[in-house]
C-alpha cells in the first residue's frame, strides 16, 4: 500500500530564513503529489501538485516543491519564509481506486512555526 | 466557479445521539466525493469515498455511514456517536480526469461528550 512519511513533526524556522519541509513516498507507479497548508480550525488549502513533466513544481504564496523520483521524494521549499506561512502542512499522493476514481493519502503534517 | 460547503462548523454531541453532517458541491458535475476524518497528531484518514449517486465506498470499519443522495451532495452519519468518533471532518471534491487537485471544505469539529 502506498504511503506518505513526513519525518518532521515540528520545525521552528526564523521570519526571513529558508524553509524546506520533507516528504518522502511510497508508491508503485508514478505518483500524483500534492502539498497541502492548514491553518488552526481550518480546512486545506492546495499549495502545488505533481503529475508529470517538469520535476521542479511552483506553487501559491511562493513555495515550490521538486520530485525526485530516485530519492522517493516531494520536499517543499520556501526561499524566504513569512510570519503567516506558520501553519500545519501535509503532503498527499494520489492512487487510483478500485471501481473508480482517486483518493489521497496524506502523511500525519509538519507543524511550522515562525520566529519574528 | 467550484465552492464545496460544509456544515455546521462546529458541533458538540453526547454520547449515543445520532449525526448528520453535510457536504454539498457547486459548479461541476458528477464529482467524486470524499469524507476525511482528521485526528490530532494522525493526519488526514478517508473514511467515505462515492463516485456517483448512490455509490459509497467505506475504507474503513467504524460507527459512521455515508449517502450521496444527489449528485452534489455528500452526507456523512451516524445512529449512536461514540466518543472516539470526535475529530475535525473534512469533505473533499475531484473532478474526473488527471490533473485536477482536491478542494476541501471548511471543516466540521465534532466533540462526543
Amino acid at each position: 500500500a502506498q504511503s506518505v512519511t513526513q519525518p518532521d513533526i515540528h520545525i521552528t524556522v526564523s521570519e526571513g530564513a529558508s524553509l524546506e519541509l520533507r516528504c518522502n513516498y511510497s508508491y508503485g507507479a508514478t505518483p500524483y503529489l500534492f502539498w497541502y497548508v492548514q491553518s488552526p480550525g481550518q480546512g486545506l488549502q492546495l499549495l502545488l501538485k505533481y503529475f508529470s513533466g517538469d520535476t521542479l513544481v511552483q506553487g501559491i504564496k511562493g513555495f515550490e516543491a521538486e520530485f525526485k523520483r530516485s530519492q522517493s521524494s516531494f520536499n517543499l521549499r520556501k526561499p524566504s519564509v513569512h510570519w503567516s506561512d506558520a501553519a500545519e502542512y501535509f503532503c498527499a499522493v494520489g492512487e487510483g481506486l478500485t471501481g473508480g476514481g482517486n483518493k489521497l493519502t496524506f502523511g500525519t503534517g509538519t507543524q511550522l512555526k515562525v520566529e519574528l | 466557479s467550484q465552492t464545496i460547503h460544509q456544515w455546521p462548523a462546529t458541533l458538540v454531541q453526547p454520547v449515543g445521539s445520532p449525526l448528520s453532517l453535510e457536504c454539498t458541491v457547486e459548479g461541476t458535475s458528477n464529482p467524486n466525493l470524499y469524507w476525511y476524518r482528521q485526528a490530532a497528531g494522525r493526519g488526514l484518514q478517508l473514511l467515505f469515498y462515492s463516485v456517483g449517486i448512490g455509490q459509497i465506498s467505506s475504507e474503513v470499519p467504524q460507527n459512521l455511514s455515508a449517502s450521496r443522495p444527489q449528485d452534489r451532495q455528500f452526507i456523512l452519519s451516524s445512529k449512536k456517536l461514540l466518543l472516539s468518533d470526535s475529530g475535525f471532518y473534512l469533505c473533499a471534491w475531484r473532478g474526473w480526469g488527471a490533473g485536477g487537485g482536491y478542494t476541501f471544505g471548511s471543516g466540521t469539529r465534532l466533540t462526543v461528550v
